[in-house]
């Protein structure tokens, strides 16, 4: 059965470092979207892409954050100056197309470690 | 905005007992609702959903009925098992919106 996966499972990075969250969406899925989850919190969405460009995003979405599609297969979430508070599991989803019926496919998740 | 209150957990039964995590909604219009699933170091995982009022979504003994009335979307199922331990997030989409989640609830079951 076709699935998302992440890399890396876990990352450590020291406050200010820039990092890139790798996610693989499932192949003929055409939105993409990345949630994280700040330990003991509900998941949050932070933002969804949709034809190479970002189609919603949320207030936690500032401008240390980006995404790319940089060829077929791949989906980015770039933290360009790290926070300590950017600690949090960082979860990649895709889904054939958009609709409240759409179900969201995820992967299984990057937790970040920012010190 | 459009929210998720879940039950509080962590939820603690022994095998074979009858679960039930309550779930409750708040959405302008009629949304979809959905139970994930996060078990030990994995993703989440889509357990059911109910697209309409009084559809009944199932998945590996599990149910959830969609109550606009109440809107409520309670997980039960009738014997959990060891294997059912894992974190139970119940979800919401309103259309062309993400998904919105509760707080997730953690079951424990015991042999």
């Amino acid at each position: 059965e076709p699935e998302v996966t992440q890399t890396p499972s876990h990352q450590v990075t020291q406050m200010g470092q820039e990092v890139i969250l790798r996610c693989v969406p499932i192949s003929n899925h055409l939105y993409f979207y990345w949630y994280r989850q700040i330990l003991g919190q509900k998941v949050e969405f932070l933002v969804s892409f949709y034809n190479n460009e970002i189609s919603e995003k949320s207030e936690i979405f500032d401008d240390q954050f980006s995404v790319e599609r940089p060829d077929g297969s791949n989906f980015t979430l770039k933290i360009r100056s790290t926070k300590l508070e950017d600690s949090a599991m960082y979860f990649c989803a895709s889904s054939e197309s958009r609709g409240k019926e759409e179900t969201q496919y995820f992967g299984p998740g990057t937790r970040l470690l920012v010190l | 905005g459009d929210s998720v209150t879940q039950m509080e957990g962590p939820v603690t039964l022994s095998e074979e007992a009858f679960l039930t995590i309550n779930c409750t909604y708040t959405a302008t219009g009629y949304p979809s609702l959905f139970w994930y699933v996060q078990y030990p170091g994995e993703g989440l995982q889509l357990l059911l959903k109910a697209t309409k009022a009084d559809d009944k979504g199932s998945n590996k003994g599990f149910e959830a009925t969609y109550r606009k009335e109440t809107t409520s979307f309670h997980l039960e199922k009738g014997s959990v098992q060891v294997s059912d331990s894992a974190v139970y997030f119940c979800a919401l989409s309103g259309g062309n919106t993400p998904l919105v989640f509760g707080n997730g609830t953690r079951l424990s079951v015991i042999a």
